[in-house]
């Protein structure tokens, strides 16, 4: 019973293309987040919901745009992929930013995008 | 800013015996928490351990504890009795009290020796 699930698991395309990663969480939480984690295995958080609401938004390129359906969905659309794009993307979801003992982030399974 | 520091990074350890892993971080704020959170090679991100910074009371989750320092900013982790499946990297990670901001620190790598 997948807590927070991600698709695909692995993306290989070609620079200039635009492509999608999806996320769901079954969990009721209400906020929901993308972090890209580089080559080195550098974590960084590039945008966070709130029921369907951009809370969070880091300094990314706007070819990065998040999209939330209904406060179980994330997803991230990628315009005009380029080299530098390429890293582990995950999908993480908490529940409200404020309650108590609810600050703890569950992540998906990350999605490994390569561009070439 | 606030920003997190793992300065190993890369440890081992010996089947059965005991690692700490060392994180230091920088915010101006009284109130937040920390975590600890491992990835195997499966690069699931997996919860390991959090701390309430109001609290002072060491966090222990079985084998993991931790050693929060609050005035010194330091915030480690200790795995007792390691496990094979214990190899990872492992990230310390600061979340300010009004949770809008998640930050991570670079990782450790741990193996561990059978």
């Amino acid at each position: 019973d997948t807590a927070v699930s991600q698709t695909p698991k692995y993306l290989v395309t070609q620079m200039g293309n635009d492509k999608s990663i999806k996320c769901e969480q079954n969990l009721g939480h209400d906020t929901m987040y993308w972090y890209k984690q580089d080559s080195k295995k550098f974590l960084k958080i590039m945008f966070s919901y709130n029921n369907k609401e951009l809370i969070i938004n880091e300094t990314v390129p706007n070819r990065f745009s998040p999209k939330s359906p209904d406060k179980a969905h994330l997803n991230l659309h990628i315009n005009s992929l380029e080299l530098g794009d390429s890293a582990v993307y995950f999908c993480a979801s908490s529940q409200a930013l404020l309650a108590e003992h609810t600050d703890t982030q569950y992540f998906g399974p990350g999605t490994r995008l390569t561009v070439l | 800013a606030q920003t997190v520091t793992q300065s190993q990074p890369e440890m081992s350890v010996q089947e059965a015996e005991t690692v700490t892993l060392s994180c230091t971080y920088d915010t101006s704020e009284s109130d937040y928490y920390l975590f600890w959170y491992k990835q195997p090679p499966s690069r699931q991100m997996i919860l390991v351990i959090r701390q309430e910074a109001y609290k002072q009371q060491n966090a222990t989750e079985n084998r993991f504890s931790v050693n929060f320092q609050k005035a010194a900013k330091s915030f480690s982790l200790k795995i007792s009795d390691s496990q094979l499946g214990d190899a990872a990297m492992y990230f310390c990670v600061f979340r300010d009290n009004y949770g809008q901001n998640f930050v991570f620190g670079p990782g450790t790598r741990l193996s561990v020796l059978p």
